[in-house]
């Protein structure tokens, strides 16, 4: 079946550029999503890549994806503390309906 | 204000007895979801619906039971036979049913409810 992995954390210091991975097996996706989840709450869209694309940039945000892989990944540039979270990555399933495949999450912490 | 909510933020139940979580959402939205997260893991999906009166079961559908009367509410009740039911629960909406492009994909997130049964 569809799996999606991301390692479990990631450190930075504040200003530095966090780069969070992300990779998927369902070649049929359409669109890959990635949310953030701050504690204790529910999860927001940040943006999403069509599976055509190569990139996608927005703010601070740059997309990639490298359909041949199935990888994808999620730069941050200019790390900020309000940024400390966790990341989920999505892939839109493949099959009938509007089902999102999700990984497990990457936390993200920033250092001051 | 449109948005997805979910009540109560923590509930406490003891062990045996049934809880329904509620979900509601003002978005006209379709389709609806069910989360479990548990701690430093993804989110499992319990249940979807995409229609009124219709929904399907997601990877772990057992010990939970929902339903889908009216198009903005879909409560899941966790049962007693649910041998795990501590987690943090995470109900999610997307406008487009059935629909095609982008948004048809995209989930909103109520703010969860965490259960603690003990």
């Amino acid at each position: 079946g569809e799996d999606v992995e991301q390692s479990l954390f990631l450190s930075v210091r504040e200003g530095d550029s966090s780069v969070i991975n992300c990779t998927y097996t369902d070649s049929s996706s359409t669109y890959l999503y990635w949310y953030k989840q701050e504690p204790g709450a529910g999860l927001q869209l940040l943006t999403y890549i069509f599976s055509n694309m190569d990139m996608k940039q927005d703010q601070r945000l740059t997309v990639l994806l490298n359909k041949k892989d199935k990888h994808l990944s999620l730069r941050i540039a200019d790390t900020q503390t309000g940024d400390s979270a966790i990341y989920f990555c999505a892939e839109s399933m493949g099959n009938a309906g509007n089902m999102l495949t999700f990984g497990g999450g990457t936390r993200l912490m920033v250092k001051p | 204000d449109g948005g997805i909510t979910q009540s109560p933020k923590y509930l406490f139940r003891k062990e045996g007895q049934n809880v329904t979580l509620s979900c509601e959402q003002n978005l006209n939205h379709d389709a609806m979801y069910w989360y479990r997260q548990d701690p430093g893991q993804g989110l499992r999906l319990i249940y979807y619906s995409q229609i009124v009166n219709d929904f399907q079961k997601g990877d772990i559908a057992e010990g939970y039971s929902v339903s889908r009367e009216k198009k903005e509410s879909f409560p899941l009740t966790v049962t007693s036979a649910q041998k795990n039911p501590t987690a943090f629960y995470l109900c999610a909406s997307s406008p487009y049913g059935l629909a095609g492009g982008p948004l048809r994909y995209e989930q909103y997130f109520g703010p969860g409810t965490r259960l603690t049964v003990t």
